[in-house]
């Protein structure tokens, strides 16, 4: 079953303003992660948060984790161009020797000049 | 470093055929792959689990004997849609991780898209 959710399923800025998506799941977790994926291309890690973090800062983004809330959120500042993509949120939740990930549904931002 | 290839990076096949799809960790070891299957505008369903020199374990509802996965080395796997059928028409994602204590980063490969006519 679908674990994380992701909204907006759709977001439309200019450059240079912030991006803010956010994720909800509904099981524990051991850590969750933020993917990005260009169009019809594979997924690229941006950045995994500890179930014991409550913020994580990567460049230019920011992710924070509510497990009380079973929430998180993923901020890009000073938006780029570049930065259009759909973005993915990952929840990793069992205790075996490797990690299994169930993805949210993503979130598409386009980014205009 | 961790980079993942797959190949073809698309491809056309008629319905009955079977496609074969590679997934390779090019400077690591993976001591487990997962393919994952996405339909377009949708999030990323995994289908399978394999670690190298076992069989896969595969999630609920995906059909083993259709979906052949061989994760014979610790730098190849390989997934094979047999009689594939226009409703496999997918983009098919592996990913890899080296194992150890508690690996929690997966690499992605670049993707394949099949189409079945």
């Amino acid at each position: 079953s679908q674990q994380g959710e992701e909204d907006p399923q759709a977001l439309s800025i200019q450059e240079g303003e912030n991006a803010t998506m956010n994720c909800s799941y509904k099981t524990s977790i051991n850590n969750l992660q933020w993917y990005r994926q260009n169009s019809g291309r594979g997924l690229v890690h941006l950045i995994l948060i500890r179930s014991n973090e409550r913020e994580k800062h990567s460049g230019r983004l920011r992710v924070t984790l509510d497990t009380s809330k079973k929430s998180s959120s993923l901020l890009i500042t000073a938006s780029r161009a570049a930065d259009t993509a759909s973005y993915f949120c990952a929840t990793d939740g069992t205790n075996s020797g490797y990690s299994t990930l169930t993805f949210g549904k993503g979130t598409m931002l386009l980014v205009s000049p | 470093g961790a980079v993942v290839s797959q190949h073809p990076s698309r491809v056309i096949c008629k319905s009955g055929t079977s496609v074969k799809i590679e997934c390779r960790s090019l400077d690591f070891q993976a001591t487990t792959m997962f393919w994952y299957r996405q339909f377009p505008k949708q999030s990323l369903m995994l289908m399978a689990t394999s670690n190298e020199g076992s069989k896969a374990t595969y999630e609920q509802g995906v059909e083993k004997d259709k979906f052949l996965i061989n994760h014979a080395s610790l730098t190849l796997s390989t997934l094979t849609v047999t009689s594939a059928h226009p409703e496999d028409s997918s983009f098919y994602i592996c990913s890899a991780s080296w194992g150890g204590p508690y690996q929690e980063t997966q690499y992605f490969g670049p993707g394949t898209r099949l189409l079945v006519l």
